[in-house]
């Protein structure tokens, strides 16, 4: 049972363009999300996370909107950039429990 | 370099055999998690350990089974190995128990059971 969910394994988007990566989770008791980003040959890097009491945050060219009712986030990066391409995952983790529960990834590539 | 360290970067073995992939935590970090990253596959959570105790297990096979010591370095050791097994194994720490702190990952250990 994927808990978290990436139903996009790959998007393509021209550097300076705004891109935007989808994730769905299932279980209500998640309040924490994060996204991490992984290069090739590397681990995953920490992102930007949010809290379930809020419904958007934002680091520079990153914001993280968090739709609870529909249970659903958003990353957006803007502008885009070449070196933005890398891995996206997509995690969360419920009061009192210490694990991130991770969705599939989706593969973002920046191009000229 | 994130910190946490593993060894080794790459295994190649045989079906049926046992290996020990080692993890040392960033400085100072109490927690360790370990995640298997199959081919297009999440991060899938298999067990985590916190000042030398199991703190939390996920889908982890009877074959595996891991052991934090007392210098906070941790081990993952896979048993009657199998072509499956073959991933990315990834181990996490973060200064206390809890996702809120971040988790700092290491580069991996790619496993390649021929």
């Amino acid at each position: 049972d994927q808990q978290v969910k990436q139903n996009s394994p790959s998007l393509s988007v021209q550097e300076g363009r705004i891109s935007i990566l989808n994730c769905d989770y299932t279980n209500s008791m998640f309040d924490y999300f994060l996204w991490y980003k992984k290069y090739p040959a590397e681990g995953p890097t920490f992102l930007i996370s949010i809290s379930s009491i809020k419904d958007k945050n934002e680091d520079g060219r990153f914001t993280v909107f968090l739709n609870k009712s529909a249970k659903h986030l958003s990353l957006h990066i803007v502008p885009s950039q070449p070196g933005d391409s890398a891995v996206y995952f997509c995690a969360a983790s419920a009061r009192n429990t210490d694990k991130l529960i991770f969705g599939t990834g989706t593969r973002l590539q920046v191009f000229p | 370099d994130s910190g946490v360290t593993q060894t080794p970067k790459h295994l190649i073995t045989a079906t049926g055999q046992r290996v020990t992939l080692r993890c040392s935590p960033r400085s100072g970090d109490l927690s360790v998690y370990w995640y298997q990253q199959s081919l297009d596959q999440g991060l899938q959570f298999l067990i985590q350990y916190y000042n030398g105790e199991e703190r939390a297990k996920g889908n982890i096979l009877e074959r595996f089974s891991a052991q934090q010591f007392p210098d906070l370095h941790s081990e993952l050791n896979l048993s009657s190995l199998e072509l499956g097994d073959s991933a990315l194994y990834f181990c996490a720490s973060t200064i206390a128990g809890g996702s809120n702190y971040g988790y700092t990952f290491g580069s991996g250990t790619r496993l390649t059971v021929v």
